[in-house]
């Protein structure tokens, strides 16, 4: 799991509190992603950078708020959460994301509780 | 859209036994399919991917999965299940997010438990 890292691990926030979530990729890809796995539901996709512009996903609550200053950093900044929002937070990266069938590369994810 | 299904929510088998794992898709068009495994407390890991060619496809640590155009499966198979090989198991399907953009759409997941 050197590839993909995330920091923290762990997080247990207030629903006033701001906090960040950090990914980097050491594999030189292209792309990034951040995912969000609940218990008993799908792997949701929330948000694709590629070549560190942003593709949309407008079914994203805008309390969740990206960045990615270059190709391998990639950031989810929360603020105002709810308790739903209490996931696993998961950064993959891949070389590329169109025209190929492209594997993604996951980090072990951010554990977030909000209380 | 496309989509898959993983029918069993945990698959039981005895070491040293056969083990499967089953996925079902729906897709316009050729399909690309995906396995991850995700042990506990880690991210995802690929496992292997079918995009054309032959319909078996060997993976990581021994996997390998069959693609069945016509039963619109790709089941994951290995020959002799291992302790180690208990987790839960994802299977995905490339879909169009924008017109440049692919995504991959997950199953619900399978969990596996391998019994001494």
């Amino acid at each position: 799991e050197t590839g993909v890292t995330q920091t923290p691990r762990h997080l247990v926030m207030g629903m006033t509190n701001k906090k960040s979530l950090k990914c980097e990729q050491h594999l030189g890809h292209n792309a990034m992603y951040w995912y969000k796995q609940s218990a008993k539901k799908p792997l949701e996709l929330m948000f694709v950078y590629s070549l560190e512009e942003r593709v949309e996903n407008n079914s994203v609550p805008s309390r969740f708020s990206p960045e990615c200053p270059n190709s391998s950093h990639l950031f989810l900044h929360l603020h105002t959460l709810q308790p739903e929002d209490s996931a696993l937070y998961l950064c993959a990266s891949s070389q590329g994301t169109s025209g190929g069938a492209y594997e993604q590369y996951f980090g072990p994810g951010t554990r977030l509780t909000v209380t | 859209a496309q989509s898959v299904a993983q029918p069993e929510d945990q698959v039981n088998v005895a070491e040293g036994n056969p083990l499967t794992v089953k996925c079902t898709y729906s897709v316009s068009g050729n399909p690309y399919l995906f396995w991850y495994v995700q042990y506990p407390n880690r991210g995802l890991q690929f496992l292997l991917k079918y995009i054309t060619g032959d319909n078996l496809v060997k993976g990581s640590y021994g996997f390998e999965a069959e693609f069945n155009k016509s039963q619109t499966s790709f089941h994951l198979k290995k020959p002799s299940a291992l302790v180690s090989d208990s987790a839960l198991y994802f299977c995905a399907v490339r879909d169009l997010w924008t017109y440049n953009t692919d995504k991959l759409i997950f199953g619900t997941g399978t969990r596996l438990q391998v019994f001494p």
